[in-house]
């Protein structure tokens, strides 16, 4: 039972030009979501999260969307550079419960320059 | 520098050999985790602990051991390791309150034939 879902496995994106990386989660009592960039060969790094009060947080070129009504969120980069070619993971947490994170399997994202 | 670290970062093993995975962190972090990565399945977390003396099974427990009896070191311990334990293992850590972004380790590649 996949609770946090990215259906993309990768994506193409030219230069300077925008990067949507979606991801799904099932269990509504997740209140806490992150976003991880991982390169080759290194753990993952954070990118930016969110907890389940807001709708929006933006970090530089980094913005990640909540929509807790369709149980979604989307990570924007813009302008997106060749850097940023890495694989993007999502994770979720009910942190005033488990303490578990659960991760989803991740978007490869190529930025073309 | 603040880090966690992992050791051995590559390993070989045969089928039944009780191994150790060391995992360490000089940031003060209450809370520490390991996590594997498979192919197509993304980060899956294994054992995580929030304290000394404090732990707490993951998703995919079975076949792994842990032990928090410091609070900079997080051991996973495989008894009788199987191929299908054959991975690419994480160890993570972060503090217990007000920030919710995990540290990773640089990853520990095993081999179990």
């Amino acid at each position: 039972d996949q609770q946090v879902k990215q259906n993309s496995p990768s994506l193409s994106v030219q230069e300077g030009r925008i990067s949507i990386l979606n991801c799904d989660y099932t269990n509504s009592m997740f209140d806490y979501f992150l976003w991880y960039k991982k390169y080759p060969a290194e753990g993952p790094t954070f990118l930016i999260s969110i907890s389940s009060i807001k709708d929006k947080n933006e970090d530089g070129r980094f913005t990640v969307f909540l929509n807790k009504s369709a149980k979604h969120l989307s990570l924007h980069i813009v302008p997106s550079q060749p850097g940023d070619s890495a694989v993007y993971f999502c994770a979720a947490s009910d942190l005033l419960g488990t303490y578990k994170y659960i991760f989803g399997t991740g978007t490869r994202l190529k930025v073309l320059a | 520098e603040a880090q966690v670290t992992q050791n051995p970062r590559y390993l070989i093993t045969v089928t039944g050999k009780k191994l150790t995975v060391t995992c360490s962190q000089n940031m003060n972090h209450e809370y520490m985790s390991w996590y594997r990565q498979d192919p197509g399945l993304g980060l899956r977390q294994i054992y995580y602990s929030m304290n000394v003396e404090v732990t707490d099974k993951g998703d995919v427990p079975e076949g792994y051991k842990v032990s928090r009896k410091e609070k900079r070191n997080f051991p996973l311990i495989l008894e009788s390791p199987s191929p299908n334990q054959t991975s690419l293992y994480f160890c993570a850590s972060r503090t217990g309150q007000g920030a919710y972004e995990q540290y990773f380790g640089p990853g520990t590649r095993l081999t179990v034939t």
